[in-house]
């Protein structure tokens, strides 16, 4: 069984352009999750996907960050324009339910010049 | 004050030692909770779920106490390749929504 993928897994733009993330969650998970580990901190939980409904977005940070999760499959977290702030691993993960353990992607390491 | 607190540590034990994190969290509406490990600069993987009757897993022992909201790791016989990041992980009212503590690190020397 395929595990979470995430693409890229690296990501170096400048400050006020756009990034594209992307997660490919374990096939049959409708639940859906993102995740952000900024440099010396805890992981922190930015929103979560039941299939293509946001169930949660309370963790996003501001409206620079926009998820999607079209069709129920694969999600994108774009940033636009991007901040020096916004810098850390970005981090997917997904689970067959909410009270189930989740399953990790290796992560998307963004850095903001 | 953090929803999930951790020892930062470093905790440097030889091979062979026994070695117990702990982990307290303020959240009563806590269900369910898990031991994550994770390797420098690699994501989180699960370690084990943690349940109110205690449970094992080879040379780990996970221990939840509901009424004084703290949660323990125990590692036996310790390997080398035990040396990686643990952290404490609530599942905040079941919802899905992980909180994670800032992690224990732990090194094992030969």
């Amino acid at each position: 069984e395929a595990g979470v993928t995430q693409f890229p897994s690296h990501s170096v733009i400048e400050k006020g352009q756009t990034v594209t993330l992307r997660c490919d969650p374990i096939s049959g998970h409708d639940n859906l999750y993102w995740y952000r580990r900024v440099m010396g901190k805890e992981i922190k939980f930015l929103l979560h996907f039941v299939k293509e409904s946001k169930q949660d977005e309370s963790g996003m940070p501001n409206n620079r960050f926009l998820a999607e999760r079209t069709g129920g499959t694969y999600s994108t977290l774009k940033v636009q324009p991007a901040e020096l702030e916004d810098s850390g691993v970005y981090f997917c993960a997904s689970s067959q339910a909410t009270d189930q353990p989740q399953h990790f992607g290796d992560g998307t390491r963004l850095s903001i010049l | 004050r953090k929803e999930v607190e951790q020892d930062p540590g470093p905790f440097n034990v030889p091979e062979g030692a026994t070695v117990a994190f702990n982990c307290t969290y303020s959240n009563s509406a806590s269900q369910s909770f898990f031991w994550y490990r994770q390797d420098c600069r690699k994501e989180p993987k699960l370690l084990m779920s943690v349940y109110s009757s205690g449970n094992e897993d080879g040379r780990f022992t996970a221990q939840l106490n509901r009424a004084s909201q703290y949660i323990s790791l125990l590692i036996r016989d310790s390997k080398l390749s035990d040396s990686a990041t643990y952290l404490c992980v609530v599942n905040k009212g079941n919802t899905g929504k992980l909180i994670f503590g800032q992690g224990t690190t732990l090194q094992v020397k030969p």
